[in-house]
Formats: C-alpha cells, sequence, structure tokens
C-alpha cells in the first residue's frame, strides 16, 4: 500500500529565504509523484509531477523537487519566497488499484512567509 | 476553458436534510472524483468513476452516493445529511494515461464547502 508523510503541518519563512517542504512516500513499485498547492477557498493546482526520467523536477512559480529513490522523498523547494507563496501545500503519490489513478495525500503543509 | 466546476460553492443544511452537489468537467475526462477535506486529514476520497455508468467506493463512502448519467458530470447526494458531514467537498478529473504515460494529475474544482448545523 502506499502513502505520504509530509514531515511539518506549518512553516514559516521569511520573503527571499529558503522555501524546504518536506514529503516522503511509501510505494512498493516505482511512485508517480506529485505537488499540489491551495490558496485560500480554492481548489488544488497542480506545481509539478514525476512520473519516469530526471529525477529533478521543476515546476510552476519557479518551484522545483528532487526525486530520491534511496531515501523515498520527494521534497519541495524555491530558492527565494515570495508573499504570494503563502498557501497550502500537498504532497501526493499515485497508485493503480481498481483500474483507476488513486491519488494518495499527505496531510499538507501550510507555508506562511512573513516580510 | 472552465476546467471543473462544482456547484454550489457554499450551502448550509440543516440534520436530516437532502442534498446533491454538482460536478462537470469540460476536458472529456474518462476519471471523476470526489474528496473531502478536512483540516489536518488532506483529501480523502469519498467515491470515484472510471467511465459513464461506473462507479465506485472510495476511502469515506458512507452516507453519500453518486452517479455518472453523462461523461461530464458526476453528482454527490446525501441523503439524511449528519453534522460529521460538514466538510469542504472537492471534484476532480483525470484522463487515464496509456503506456509510459500513466502518471496524469487529476484536475480540481474550487469546492463546495458544506455546513451541516
Amino acid at each position: 500500500a502506499q502513502s505520504v508523510t509530509q514531515l511539518g503541518s506549518h512553516v514559516s519563512v521569511s520573503e527571499g529565504a529558503l522555501v524546504l517542504l518536506r514529503c516522503n512516500y511509501s510505494s512498493s513499485v516505482p511512485p508517480y509523484l506529485f505537488w499540489y498547492v491551495q490558496y485560500p477557498n480554492q481548489g488544488l493546482q497542480l506545481l509539478l509531477k514525476y512520473t519516469t526520467g530526471a529525477t529533478l523536477v521543476k515546476g510552476i512559480n519557479g518551484f522545483e523537487a528532487e526525486f530520491k529513490k534511496s531515501e523515498t522523498s520527494f521534497h519541495l523547494t524555491k530558492p527565494s519566497a515570495h508573499m504570494s507563496d503563502a498557501a497550502e501545500y500537498f504532497c501526493a503519490v499515485m497508485g493503480f488499484s481498481g483500474g483507476y489513478n488513486k491519488l494518495i495525500f499527505g496531510a499538507g503543509t501550510r507555508l506562511a512567509v512573513h516580510p | 476553458n472552465a476546467g471543473v466546476t462544482q456547484t454550489p460553492k457554499f450551502r448550509v443544511l440543516k440534520t436530516g436534510q437532502s442534498m446533491t452537489l454538482l460536478c462537470a468537467q469540460d476536458m472529456n475526462h474518462e476519471y471523476m472524483y470526489w474528496y473531502r477535506q478536512d483540516p489536518g486529514m488532506g483529501l480523502r476520497l469519498i467515491h470515484y468513476s472510471v467511465g459513464e455508468g461506473t462507479t465506485a467506493k472510495g476511502e469515506v463512502p458512507d452516507g453519500y452516493n453518486v452517479s455518472r448519467l453523462k461523461k461530464q458530470n458526476f453528482l454527490l447526494g446525501l441523503e439524511s445529511a449528519a453534522p460529521s458531514q460538514t466538510s469542504v467537498y472537492f471534484c476532480a478529473s483525470s484522463s487515464p494515461g496509456t503506456g509510459e504515460d500513466l502518471g496524469q494529475p487529476q484536475h480540481f474544482g474550487d469546492g463546495t464547502r458544506l455546513s451541516i448545523l
């Protein structure tokens, strides 16, 4: 069975500082991994995904994530935080059961950016 | 380009009332999903559908029913609302993908905020 653990339900950074949101996964098969962002009162938007190939994945808004199989991790980073990055971020792993593409979500990490 | 549209956006119900949440997608996706989002618990799958006329139970299906009579629409019903069903409900859709491109992302609506008193 697949699962996702996001370390830290709340992360606070200063504007311009490095953003690091941690995600560890459990999967018995090569995983497909996703990061989504949720702004207040909105749905989830895809930031980036890893399926196969290059382990460093670049997404929208300057975010990137690195797939590390040996560490079963898929941490999300951004070199310099902007006030507009304040949101909740969800890591997810895709499983395939019952004939459909199942997404298993982590509990989420709320990112606060202060001046 | 609407993507996934959910109606209504907000609703307040009394315990025991019924209601239907509507989800419509214009991306011709085969798969559709209903989730609920509760603080600290991420998103949990209620029901899903892999095609018109087919539905299946997800992780937390009790108290909910669904129907997919048309490919573009996926309805979520609460027959007798309970306070424990107070939540934010999200609909999503995706294509199945093929071959080595199975990792198709899900596209989400903006949610329905439901309060049950």
